[in-house]
Parts: C-alpha cells; structure tokens; sequence
C-alpha cells in the first residue's frame, strides 16, 4: 500500500520565479492538505482540497494556489517567489469523513 | 498562525527513562493527533485522540485527550534510541466536517544519551 508520494524531493528556485509541487495521496484517500514547516517549527497549513474544489485554507497569500485531479492527486503553485517561501512543503491525505492525517515526506524548497 | 503551546522545546535523557511531554491551546479542539518527524522526513502520526478524556496506546507511547479539550500528553516508555526525533502535538478545531487543516505546536526534540 503506497503511502503519500511528493516530487520533487528538492528544489532550488531563484526569486520572482514560479513552482509546482506535486502530491499523490495514500490509497483509499479523498481528500488532501498542503503545509509548510519553516525550520525549527512545526507545520502551518495552507489549503485543503475535496472533490477538486479549495474547501479550506490558512493564512497565506493568494501566490500559493492549488488544483486537485479526480484521481485526487494533487498540486501546490506559488507564484512571485520569495526568499521567506524557502521551506519544507508538506503534503497530507485523508479520508473526507476522518481527521487522520498522513504526511509524504515532503518537498524541500530553497529560494535564492 | 497560531500554534499549540508545546513542551518541553527539548529534552535530554538516558535510555530507558520515561519521557513525558505536552500540549495546550486557549481553544478547544475535537480531535489531537500525536506525530514523530525524522531530519528530512514527513510527521509520522503516532497516536490519534477523539473524546475527551480518551487516554490511547501504540506500544510504549500513551497519550491522553485531556478533560477540557485544550491540552494533551505523550508518555513514552523505557526510552530506546530510536524514540529520537522531534514530536509534534496537532489539534482539529471544531468548526465542522474535517473540513479545517490542523493547528501543530513547534514540537519536543527528544535527545537520547546511551
């Protein structure tokens, strides 16, 4: 049973520019969240997406954006990057009626 | 954002020992999760809390919802070296449906010393 997938697993951009991360969720699973951990803190979430609609989102700027495919996989934007986006982007899924969130293991972005 | 307000920030002990770390929030959640992250890894949920008052096991971890619904605790014991890592307490706010990302303290490093 594969559990949550993410790719790239590192990614070096330059300021201004533009990224795509990518998420598949584990088996069975509908719906999925987006996070970003800064170092030496705990991850803060951006957005939740179900049945291909942006159900949730948490305080961030309208540069980050999602998309959600019907095979529930899932894809993070951030547009005009800037060096304080430099983090871990991680990826959740769960079920729409449980809470049980479980994490890929994420994407590390570094913006120079 | 906000944050949980988790401690200890760090912890240093011998193995075998116990350990014992928490969470608290000003509000209430329905629902604590329990998580464990390795350097470069994603949070692997160790342990979820629905009712108040739900005091759950995995193994050597116990966990406790606590009674208000603002605060949790993890007991890990006879600590092993592989229990390092950095834990992290998260809450589901009530507001309906899972429909509400999840709130995460800034974590417990847990350093263990043979």
């Amino acid at each position: 049973d594969a559990g949550v997938t993410q790719s790239p697993t590192h990614l070096i951009k330059t300021r201004g520019q533009q990224v795509t991360l990518r998420c598949s969720p584990k088996s069975g699973h509908d719906t999925v969240s987006w996070y970003q951990q800064a170092l030496g803190q705990g991850p803060q979430f951006i957005f939740q997406y179900y049945e291909e609609e942006e159900r949730q989102r948490g305080n961030f700027p309208d540069r980050f954006s999602g998309h959600q495919f019907p095979n529930y996989s899932s894809e993070l934007n951030v547009n005009a990057l800037l060096l304080g986006d430099s983090a871990l982007y991680l990826c959740a899924s769960s079920r729409v009626q449980g809470t049980e969130a479980f994490f890929g293991q994420g994407t590390r972005l570094t913006v120079v | 954002g906000q944050q949980l307000n988790q401690s200890p920030q760090s912890m240093f002990i011998q193995e075998g020992e116990d350990v014992s770390m928490n969470c608290t929030s000003s509000s209430i959640f329905n629902t604590w999760l329990w998580y464990k992250q390795d350097p470069g890894e994603g949070p692997v949920l160790l342990i979820a809390l629905y009712k108040a008052g739900e005091l759950t096991s995995n193994g050597r971890l116990t966990a406790q919802f606590g009674i208000t619904r603002k605060d949790s605790f993890l007991n890990i014991s006879a600590s092993i070296p592989s229990d390092v890592g950095i834990y992290f307490c998260a809450g589901q706010p009530p507001s309906g449906g899972g429909a509400d990302g999840l709130t995460f303290g800034k974590g417990t490093h847990l350093i263990i010393q043979p």
